[in-house]
C-alpha cells in the first residue's frame, strides 16, 4: 500500500479565497483524522471519521472549516474564506479500528496570503 | 483528562553516546503510549507504543521506551544516537479512555545528534 496520500503537498492561496485538500486512507482503515500543526499551537486534532461519519468535530477552529469523507476511499477538508492565520501543515492520518496506532500522510502545506 | 508532556523542546546528544527523550503522562485507567518521529518535511512516523505487559518497549529504528508506572513516565532511549535520528519526537496519548482512536499528541522535542 502506498499509504495515506494527501494532496497537494503545497498550498499558498489569496486571503478569502476557498482551499480544499484531499486525503486517500490507507487501504481497509476505517477511522480518518485531519491535524493541524503550527509553531504555535502544536499538533491540534481537528476531526475524525469512523466509517466515513464524522465522530468528533470539536476540534474545527471556526464554520469556516468543514471536513467531508463520502467513501471509505477519500475525505476532503475545506476551508472558505480562508485567512493568512489559516497558515499550517495540515495532515491526514488513518488508521484500524482496534489498532491503536494511526499512520499519518506527508501533509499538506498551506500558505494564506 | 488525558495528557502528556515533553518537558524538554530541545535535546543535543553527541553521536555515539546515549540518547533519551523524556515523557511523563496523565491518564486514568491503564494507558496506551505512543512515540512518533517526524523528519524535516514529512508527516509524523509511528515508532512505537506501550499497551500492556514489559515495560521495555522495542520499536523502530533501535528505539527503546520504558514505561514508568511509578513515575508516570514513558521516556524514548536508544543506546547509540545516530546524526540521521535528528528530528522532532512526539509522546502521544490516546483521548478516550479505553479508545485508541483519538490520539493527542506531546508538545514534541527537537533531537539533534551533533557529529
Amino acid at each position: 500500500d502506498a499509504g495515506v496520500i494527501q494532496s497537494p503537498r503545497h498550498e499558498v492561496t489569496e486571503m478569502g479565497q476557498e482551499v480544499t485538500l484531499r486525503c486517500k486512507p490507507i487501504s481497509g482503515h476505517n477511522s480518518l483524522f485531519w491535524y493541524r500543526q503550527t509553531m504555535m499551537r502544536g499538533l491540534e486534532l481537528l476531526i475524525y471519521f469512523n466509517n466515513n461519519v464524522p465522530i468528533d468535530d470539536s476540534g474545527m477552529p471556526e464554520d469556516r472549516f468543514s471536513a467531508k469523507m463520502p467513501n471509505a476511499s477519500f475525505s476532503t477538508l475545506k476551508i472558505q474564506p480562508s485567512e493568512p492565520r489559516d497558515s499550517a501543515v495540515y495532515f491526514c492520518a488513518s488508521s484500524l479500528t482496534g489498532i491503536p496506532e494511526a499512520f499519518f500522510g506527508q501533509g499538506t502545506r498551506l500558505t494564506v496570503v | 483528562a488525558q495528557s502528556v508532556a515533553q518537558p524538554e523542546d530541545q535535546v543535543n546528544v553527541a553521536e555515539g553516546n546515549p540518547l533519551t527523550v523524556k515523557c511523563t503522562y496523565s491518564v486514568s485507567g491503564n494507558p496506551y503510549l505512543f512515540w512518533y518521529v517526524q523528519y524535516p518535511n514529512r508527516g509524523l512516523q509511528f515508532l512505537l507504543k506501550y499497551i500492556t505487559g514489559d515495560n521495555l518497549v522495542k520499536g523502530s529504528y533501535g528505539f527503546e521506551a520504558e514505561f514508568n508506572k511509578s513515575q508516570t513516565s514513558f521516556h524514548l532511549k536508544k543506546p547509540s544516537a545516530l546524526v540521521s535520528d535528528s528530528a522532532l519526537y512526539f509522546c502521544a496519548v490516546p483521548i478516550s479512555s479505553g479508545s485508541a482512536r483519538q490520539l493527542t499528541f506531546g508538545s514534541g522535542t527537537q533531537l539533534t545528534v551533533l557529529p
